[in-house]
């Protein structure tokens, strides 16, 4: 079967870095992305990975490997409204969208 | 504003009525899904179109039915739902379905059956 696993809930405090991790099995790969999902609101993309490395877009980088089926989400700087949930989701064979639960990031002053 | 809007925002049922959800998207794409979102459990890919014509159907029970009439506008007929349909359903678009498919989402309707 195709799994996402990624942590359900994380907290970290105002200013620091905050490192989500994702990691998949899946039936091929084409990419993985990353959605942010404020409570109440539509999921809205992040990020993008189709090769080994990191990406980085200002206060936030995504990382792939692969090999290891492994990616995480890092957020610098952090600010409450990165409070949110982040969802993983990895395009397979068949260029379907795979999602993970998503990990709940909390915040705190 | 995502381009992607969704009506009603909210909606209440009881199991025997029959009501609709309805997308719109403003950004030229070819391809619209629908997603049930479940507290703490991953998207579930229920329907997606592509050039008004249905691709996927994930096993949907019947009480669920689709419709696209043009690439613009995605419906989701609801009759005789059960309790554990309440949920929040999205609707997303994207340019096709191809390899990089980003998918632009709708802000939800958040359903309640009773």
């Amino acid at each position: 079967g195709q799994n996402i696993d990624q942590p359900t809930e994380m907290t970290a405090t105002e200013g620091a870095i905050v490192q989500i991790n994702c990691t998949y099995q899946t039936s091929g790969f084409n990419g993985l992305f990353w959605y942010q999902q404020h409570a109440g609101e539509a999921p809205t993309f992040l990020s993008y990975n189709v090769l080994d490395g990191l990406e980085e877009k200002g206060r936030f980088s995504s990382f792939l490997s692969r090999s290891k089926g492994y990616s995480y989400l890092l957020l610098k700087e952090l600010q409450m409204k990165d409070s949110a949930s982040y969802l993983c989701a990895v395009l397979d064979s068949n260029y379907q969208l795979i999602w993970g639960a998503g990990t709940k990031l909390i915040i705190k002053p | 504003e995502t381009g992607v809007t969704q009506t009603p925002r909210h909606l209440v049922m009881g199991m025997t009525n029959k009501k609709s959800l309805k997308c719109e998207q403003h950004l030229g794409h070819n391809a619209m899904y629908w997603y049930k979102q479940s507290a703490k459990k991953p998207l579930e890919l229920m329907f997606v179109y592509n050039f008004k014509e249905q691709t996927e159907n994930n096993s949907v029970p019947s009480r669920f039915s689709p419709e696209c009439p043009n690439s613009s506008h995605l419906f989701l007929h609801l009759h005789t739902l059960q309790p554990e349909d309440s949920a929040l359903y999205l609707c997303a678009s994207s340019p096709g379905l191809a390899e990089y498919n980003e998918q632009f989402f709708g802000p939800g309707t958040r359903l309640t059956v009773l």
